[in-house]
């Protein structure tokens, strides 16, 4: 069965530091793609950053770049010089298939400080 | 282009109540998804739609729940009669078959709280 799994449920950084946030997955299917969500104070979830299981490169988005460890199993977010307005909740979620009308299953989030 | 919308942003109801939550995706978007938060706990899949029909209703928690999508356009989510434990932040969220790349486009979000 799929499966999500973010062990930390509270991390700090110190603004203008990089931080990473953890996030290993369960999978029986070969074909599936890895995502990161942003949940700001204000409730809204913004997509961040997608990596396909066939992706041979990590995925970057500008400061956010994934992990990409397959054999481990491990979907890994960093975000590079940390701002304040990068508090917020992180979810890792994962959606089988390569299809866009694939349900998406998420973590338990981590919350992220980034102190001044 | 408009997001996707939900209606209304909170809702504080008595135990027993009915309330209905919409959510209208981005126009063109065939697929929509309705998701739960309940507090400090993951957000959990509650059903998807393609177009008007129901693909997987598999996370529907039981039948005092019931959403609709007529004319595969915006979607109801009703809860009748709700409880307390139905309390929590439900998102809608669309998505095009066409870009699978990319994160589902989120809605705000409705936070319903029975009392």
């Amino acid at each position: 069965a799929q499966k999500i799994t973010q062990t930390q449920p509270g991390m700090f950084v110190q603004e203008k530091e990089a931080v990473t946030l953890d996030c290993t997955y369960d999978t029986s299917d070969p074909s599936y793609g890895l995502f990161w969500y942003k949940q700001p104070s204000s409730g809204e979830m913004i997509f961040l950053i997608y990596q396909g299981s066939y992706d041979q490169q990590n995925a970057t988005e500008g400061r956010y770049s994934l992990n990409f460890q397959k054999a481990r199993k491990s979907a890994n977010l960093v975000i590079s010089a940390s701002q304040l307005g990068d508090s917020a909740m992180y979810f890792c979620a994962m959606r089988e298939g390569q299809g866009g009308g694939f349900k998406t299953i998420f973590g338990a989030g981590t919350r992220l400080f980034v102190k001044a | 282009e408009a997001g996707v919308t939900q209606f209304p942003s909170h809702s504080v109801i008595e135990k027993g109540q009915t309330v209905t939550l919409r959510c209208d995706p981005i126009s063109g978007h065939d697929n929509l998804y309705w998701y739960r938060r309940v507090m400090g706990k993951e957000i959990k899949f509650l059903l998807h739609f393609v177009k008007e029909s129901k693909q997987d209703e598999s996370g529907m928690p039981n039948n005092r729940f019931l959403a609709e999508r007529t004319g595969g356009t915006y979607s109801t989510l009703k809860v009748q009669p709700a409880e307390l434990e139905d309390s929590g932040v439900y998102f809608c969220a669309s998505s095009h078959v066409s870009t699978p790349n990319y994160g589902y486009t989120f809605g705000s979000g409705t936070r319903l709280t029975v009392v």
